[in-house]
């Protein structure tokens, strides 16, 4: 079985630029969560979805958006790009929203110069 | 929010050793997680442990869920085991403590 898959695994933008990336859970997971990483830090939390509902936001500005598709895929879309947007991006899958072991993808490691 | 602290922040240690790093949470979780980040930035599942005690080849790990702090083992320390080790917790949003980096010398 596949893990979750996310795309792409690499891109490189300007300030201002608007980034979407993509994420495949495991076959039979409901849940996404979205993270932020950036070097030398812990990964930080930004959304978490499940069933197609946002339940969890972390603190991060309105320019970060997200949504779950039906067959539970998701896209983290960043407006107005800032330099310290750079980060690896990570997403990971659960069976459940409150429980379940989370696993992670590869991530999408994003720069903006 | 919840507050997760890790410690050591660092730890070198000889091939051989054994070690162990603590995750400490400041309410009560739903999920607790040990990961390990390799070296290209991907997360690698250790143990999920809300509780109890559970063990994998040379790693262990024990969460004591009553008293808010969760133990990783490492015993007989490979040159491959090197690189950073995160907990994760989870109650209302899932919050990662900022890592142990674990250099093991041949």
């Amino acid at each position: 079985d596949a893990g979750v898959t996310q795309s792409p695994t690499h891109l490189i933008k300007t300030r201002g630029q608007h980034v979407t990336l993509r994420c495949s859970p495991i076959s039979g997971h409901k849940s996404v969560s979205w993270y932020q990483q950036v070097l030398g830090q812990g990964p930080q939390f930004i959304f978490q979805y499940y069933e197609k509902e946002e339940r969890g936001r972390g603190n991060f500005p309105d320019r970060f958006s997200a949504r779950q598709f039906p067959n539970y895929s998701s896209e983290l879309n960043v407006n107005a790009l800032l330099l310290g947007d750079s980060a690896l991006y990570l997403c990971a899958s659960s069976q459940g929203a409150r429980t379940g072991e989370l696993f992670f993808g590869e991530g999408s490691r994003l720069t903006v110069l | 929010g919840i507050q997760v602290e890790q410690s050591p922040p660092d730890l070198i240690l000889q091939e051989g050793a054994n070690s162990t790093l603590r995750c400490n949470f400041s309410d009560s979780v739903n999920n607790l997680q040990w990961f390990h980040q390799n070296p290209w930035g991907q997360l690698i599942n250790l143990f999920y442990i809300p509780s109890g005690t559970k063990q994998n080849g040379r790693l262990s790990a024990t969460t004591v869920a009553t008293e808010r702090y969760s133990l990783l083992y490492i015993s007989s320390s490979q040159t491959t085991d090197s690189g950073v080790y995160f907990c994760a917790v989870k109650n209302d949003k899932i919050i990662f403590g900022k890592g142990t980096r674990l250099h093991i010398l041949p």
